[in-house]
């Protein structure tokens, strides 16, 4: 069964640096996403994608982040200089067009300190 | 705004023993509407979604849910928990397209 794939499942990283996560979405899909749940809270969404361009934003992405599909199968999220709210599980998902459910990966957890 | 809400943060039910799940939401038209499961450290596992027709839905896992238009609701149950059924219960609620979630409740079986 096709599946999100999310790398790493875990990302140390000190304040300050740059990190980029990884996704590979399911691959006839066409729309794309990222959310993330700071520990023990609930699951917030970022920001999607279509069409090579942003679609929509939340407030949480800021200028801090951006997001890339850089080769027809990645769909990258890159935070620029971390700060330690940073540190939370990040899910990516994606869908096809027929509007139905998104597909989430494993997430990654990334850690700042 | 768009919004879901589950009033209940914990619950503890034995195991064998009925389970409901509250859910509420508050959209303009009918959303399409979601329950995730998250198990400790893993991610988010759809157990069923309602988008249009039967109210009542059946998912995953022995789990169903019923949307009633009337009180804003998709509850989720389960006529009999397992132990592995433990776990991180989210609604999620989809008016543009993005999903809206809710606070979550942790499940918690005992033996």
């Amino acid at each position: 069964e096709p599946e999100v794939t999310q790398t790493p499942s875990h990302q140390v990283t000190q304040m300050g640096q740059e990190v980029i996560l990884r996704c590979v979405p399911i691959s006839n899909h066409l729309y794309f996403y990222w959310y993330r749940q700071i520990l023990g809270q609930k699951v917030e969404f970022l920001v999607s994608f279509y069409n090579n361009e942003i679609s929509e934003k939340s407030e949480i992405f800021d200028d801090q982040f951006s997001v890339e599909r850089p080769d027809g199968s990645n769909f990258t999220l890159k935070i620029r200089s971390t700060k330690l709210e940073d540190s939370a599980m990040y899910f990516c998902a994606s869908r096809d067009d027929s509007n139905t459910e998104a597909f989430f990966g494993q997430g990654t957890r990334l850690t700042v300190v | 705004a768009q919004s879901v809400t589950q009033p209940d943060i914990h619950i503890t039910v034995s195991e064998g023993a009925s389970l409901e799940l509250r859910c509420n939401y508050s959209y303009g038209a009918t959303p399409y509407l979601f329950w995730y499961v998250q198990s400790p450290g893993q991610g988010l596992q759809l157990l069923l979604k309602y988008f249009s027709g039967d109210t009542l839905v059946q998912g995953i896992k022995g789990f169903e849910a019923e949307f009633k238009r009337s009180q804003s609701s998709f509850n989720l149950r389960k006529p009999s928990v397992h132990w592995s059924d433990a776990a991180e219960y989210f609604c999620a609620g989809k008016g543009t397209d993005k999903l809206i979630f809710g606070t979550g409740t942790r499940l918690q079986v005992f033996p």
